[in-house]
């Protein structure tokens, strides 16, 4: 069984920042990509960005390209989900996805950002 | 980018069988995979089945998965259906980016 967990959110005011984690240590695979999805209160899911090929690849969803930043440190097999320029919308609960090589995503324990004045 | 689009809801009683649908709105629905999600209230999602029709080690085989490319659509079914089964399910498929269903809770009466 594969545990995640993502750290980092919290109260942060609009136009804030916050650096959010996910420990992937323990992953009994190398992940082909990492996603970052979030899902606002009583929402769906949305795609927010994507690390591939190696964690050389990113990708973004355009309400947060320019803001937010995507990395993966291989020291510490830990995912990173920079985010600067907060706005109300961006407030939602945020899961880290590794997928393996079949495509199967892994999901782990959100972490929640709210951005509110 | 396309859309995927699901019913809002279904419902179906113990032990009968239900389908979900995720409609493709643009590209082949058979040239990516399709992911399912279940996400029970209050949890984090879990991957029922990927690669269109293959399931995570621990899924019942109640789950199961298909597509048709007349309708552009994928589709979930779950047979003999249990109050356990009860949640919001999630397609997924991808094209430049990740792409979701808008989630389609299943109530069993």
């Amino acid at each position: 069984e594969v545990h995640l967990l993502a750290s980092g959110g919290g109260l942060v005011q609009p136009g804030g920042s916050l650096r959010l984690s996910c420990a992937a240590s323990a992953l009994p695979f190398t992940s082909q990509a990492m996603d970052w999805v979030r899902q606002a209160p009583g929402k769906g899911l949305e795609w927010v960005s994507t690390i591939s090929d190696h964690y050389s690849k990113t990708a973004y969803t355009d309400s947060v390209k320019g803001r937010f930043t995507i990395s993966w440190d291989t020291s510490k097999h830990t995912l990173y989900l920079q985010m600067n320029s907060l706005t109300v919308e961006d407030s939602a609960v945020y899961f880290c996805v590794p997928y393996d090589i079949s495509g199967r995503g892994y999901w782990g324990q959100g972490t929640l950002v709210t951005v509110s004045s | 980018n396309f859309m995927l689009t699901q019913p809002p809801s279904v419902s179906a009683s113990p032990g009968k069988t239900v389908t979900i649908s995720c409609t493709r709105s643009s590209g082949n629905i058979a040239t990516t995979y399709v992911q399912w999600l279940q996400q029970r209230p209050g949890r984090a999602p879990t991957t029922v089945l990927f690669d269109d029709n293959e399931r995570p080690s621990g899924v019942s085989d109640r789950f199961s998965g298909s597509y048709d490319t007349s309708s552009n659509s994928a589709s979930l079914t779950i047979s003999g259906l249990k109050t356990e089964d009860e949640a919001v399910y999630f397609c997924q498929s991808y094209d430049s980016s990740r792409v979701f269903g808008g989630g389609t809770r299943l109530t069993v009466l």
